[in-house]
């Protein structure tokens, strides 16, 4: 099944513990990309990659990292996690010439205590 | 980019048709019109997108207007898994913005 996975799904965790959430994807796309959402605020995209150790800062990069060592991983890692990273977290793939059609996870939610 | 606007919400009766409304007046000839859905806290699904023709899938139904200003998503039998928040996008858009989109209630 054409799928992308997150993990953790859920998160707890405390301010400047490093956590990493994995993203997968079997469609062998290149376009990889995450994105997280609030209340009010909509979704917003964090980092992404269009292919291979290729990646790009989106809307709101700070306080993230992100690698893509190979094409179907595409994990988020947090350095020092602060309570307004908060959030649900959608990772996203698609081929690159047609990024508007984007599989997403199932999303991990995560709390920064 | 193109903007679209949607009303807030609607609610639809359980097995009738859903038509949630977009209007795109701003979109130019080349960009096409999205549509994605999100069932509470899930990630995003896509729908359907057109250019200028309906489009069918086994998801929906695409109408849109002849110039191109607006369009309408049809879901011919609702269920009440189909209640969601439905976003309309105009490409072009990478990454994708979502707005607000409608609130879709379906009702037993």
């Amino acid at each position: 099944e054409a799928q992308v996975t997150q993990n953790p799904r859920y998160l707890i965790t405390v301010t400047g513990k490093k956590l990493t959430v994995t993203c997968s994807q079997n469609m062998n796309h290149e376009y990889m990309s995450w994105y997280r959402q609030d209340p009010g605020l909509g979704l917003r995209q964090i980092y992404y990659s269009m292919n291979v150790e290729v990646t790009d800062k989106g809307d709101v990069p700070e306080g993230y990292k992100v690698s893509r060592k190979e094409k179907r991983n595409f994990p988020l890692i947090l350095e020092s996690p602060s309570p307004n990273q908060t959030s649900l977290y959608f990772c996203a793939s698609s081929y690159l010439q047609d990024q508007e059609t984007q599989y997403f996870g199932p999303g991990t939610r995560l709390l920064v205590l | 980019d193109a903007k679209t606007t949607q009303p807030t919400s609607m609610d639809c009766a359980e097995g009738r048709a859903a038509n949630l409304p977009c209007n795109h007046s701003t979109i130019s000839g080349n960009e096409y019109v999205y549509w994605y859905r999100q069932i509470h806290s899930q990630g995003p699904q896509y729908i359907i997108h057109g250019l200028k023709n309906n489009e069918t899938n086994e998801m929906a139904s695409l109408i849109i207007t002849e110039d191109r200003k607006s369009s309408t998503l049809i879901l011919p039998h609702a269920t009440l898994r189909d209640t969601a928040v439905y976003y309309c996008i105009g490409s072009g858009n990478t990454p994708l913005v979502f707005g607000k989109g409608t609130r879709l209630s379906v009702i037993a």
